[in-house]
């Protein structure tokens, strides 16, 4: 068990750019869940897939935000047109369907700056 | 209670000393409580996941307590060690078609630093 993985786990860039950032689960869980979290306040949830649907989208997500988990693997997460109100830490988890009423498995993050 | 607030913001204890923190959440739809560590540079570590109303769970040092009725969870660690120091998050989930998945919704957060 090799836990969450995410990269890059550092991200600048200017204002306008686009960027993605990538998540490798734990490998027999099903579920993947986003989560991003600016200063302090607590993480807040993007999106959830299972396997590879994506079940669940917040409000959050702008039309600039895209989320994807092909084959139910790995998943990326693409923000185009960064704003710099998208600065914050964009932390990935994973679960197992059934497993201990949900406890998610978080990865280090990736943090965003935009300038 | 419409969201998951936490208190104290900020705590700063010496070594030694024990503490609690508070977490409140809305108690109608209840699924799971959790609390989670998370230290600076590191992944954000599950501490409890409780269910039941009147729940204790203890994991070494730190225990918690979960009271469903009034919508309130206690996290306490006695005898803190510097290396305690770190951001306690607590989350709450609902019941979604009886039962649940991942989709919490966090308090922002006590940040304890524990002085040597």
């Amino acid at each position: 068990d090799t836990g969450v993985s995410q990269d890059p786990r550092h991200k600048i860039t200017k204002r306008g750019q686009n960027v993605t950032f990538r998540c490798d689960p734990i490998s027999e869980h099903n579920r993947l869940y986003w989560y991003r979290q600016t200063l302090g306040q607590g993480p807040e949830f993007l999106t959830y897939f299972q396997n590879e649907a994506q079940l669940e989208k917040s409000r959050l997500l702008s039309d600039r935000f895209s989320a994807e988990r092909p084959k139910g693997s790995f998943s990326t997460l693409e923000i185009q047109r960064t704003e710099q109100g998208d600065s914050a830490m964009y932390l990935c988890a994973s679960s197992r369907r059934g497993g201990n009423t949900g406890e998610l498995f978080f990865g280090e993050g990736s943090r965003l700056t935009v300038l | 209670i419409l969201n998951v607030e936490q208190s104290p913001q900020s705590l700063h204890v010496q070594e030694g000393d024990s503490t609690n923190f508070t977490c409140s959440f809305p108690s109608s739809n209840f699924y799971a409580l959790h609390w989670y560590r998370w230290e600076t540079a590191k992944s954000p570590e599950a501490l409890f996941v409780m269910t039941l109303n009147g729940d204790e769970k203890k994991k070494g040092r730190i225990s918690a307590t979960l009271n469903t009725k009034e919508g309130y969870s206690y996290l306490y660690i006695k005898g803190s060690q510097p290396e305690d120091s770190a951001t306690y998050l607590c989350a709450y989930s609902k019941k979604a078609g009886g039962t649940s998945y991942g989709k919490l919704t966090f308090g922002q957060g006590t940040i304890l630093t524990v002085h040597p």
